[in-house]
């Protein structure tokens, strides 16, 4: 079956720029999870969605925010763009979270 | 506070040597623990998790709730071993909290 998909691989925005990142998971899976992969702060928790309700949220800006529709996929947005927000951003989907997560591959949005 | 912690940026190890990387927690209640691991170029996958009891390409991790510990080890290690490792926490509400990685380097 299809994994985890994530559009576009890469994105280059200028400062004060919003951008629009999106998430297919794996048929089936309902829970879906975003995360921020930096080099300095590694693999940090955005925010995870279960049947287009968020459930979870990590300590990110207001500036980042999602929603999950009906079938699943997620997108996850980021207002006002800001220098350190350059990250390759990954989306994870799972059944239930105590099962493991499957991650996509990424999208790397590089903000000058 | 809920917390993953791995001590170890970089691991070097000679090949054929055992490895043990290593992964303490912090967290009020029973955790669900993984490993997941990042290989060159190539999405971060499950690697494995406390609850199966699994051995994944020659890898195991016992959960020590005494030490609050969850180490992943093998016995010898291989050059293919070589990538980024993140030690992973479950909570209650479905939320993961991931280590910062340790980088494995696999010395011929």
């Amino acid at each position: 079956k299809a994994g985890v998909t994530q559009t576009p691989r890469y994105l280059i925005k200028t400062r004060g720029q919003q951008v629009t990142l999106s998430c297919s998971p794996i048929s089936g899976h309902r829970s879906v999870s975003w995360y921020q992969q930096t080099p300095g702060q590694g693999l940090q928790f955005l925010f995870e969605y279960f049947s287009e309700t968020q459930r979870n949220k990590g300590n990110f800006p207001g500036r980042f925010s999602g929603r999950q529709f009906s079938n699943s996929r997620s997108e996850m947005n980021v207002s006002t763009l800001e220098l350190g927000d350059s990250a390759l951003y990954l989306c994870a989907s799972s059944l239930v979270g105590d099962q493991g997560y499957t991650f996509g591959s990424g999208t790397r949005l590089t903000v000058v | 506070a809920q917390r993953v912690t791995q001590p170890e940026k970089l691991l070097s190890v000679f090949k054929g040597a055992p490895v043990e990387l290593k992964c303490n927690y912090s967290y009020s209640g029973s955790p669900e623990l993984f490993w997941y691991v990042q290989y060159s170029r190539q999405r971060l996958q499950l690697l494995l998790r406390h609850i199966s009891r699994e051995s994944i390409k020659g890898f195991t991790a016992d959960l020590n709730k005494g030490e609050t510990s969850f180490h992943l080890k093998k016995p010898f290690a291989q050059e293919e071993d070589s990538a980024m490792y993140y030690c992973a926490l479950s909570t209650r509400d479905d939320k993961i909290i991931f280590g910062k990685g340790t980088r494995l380097h696999i010395l011929p």
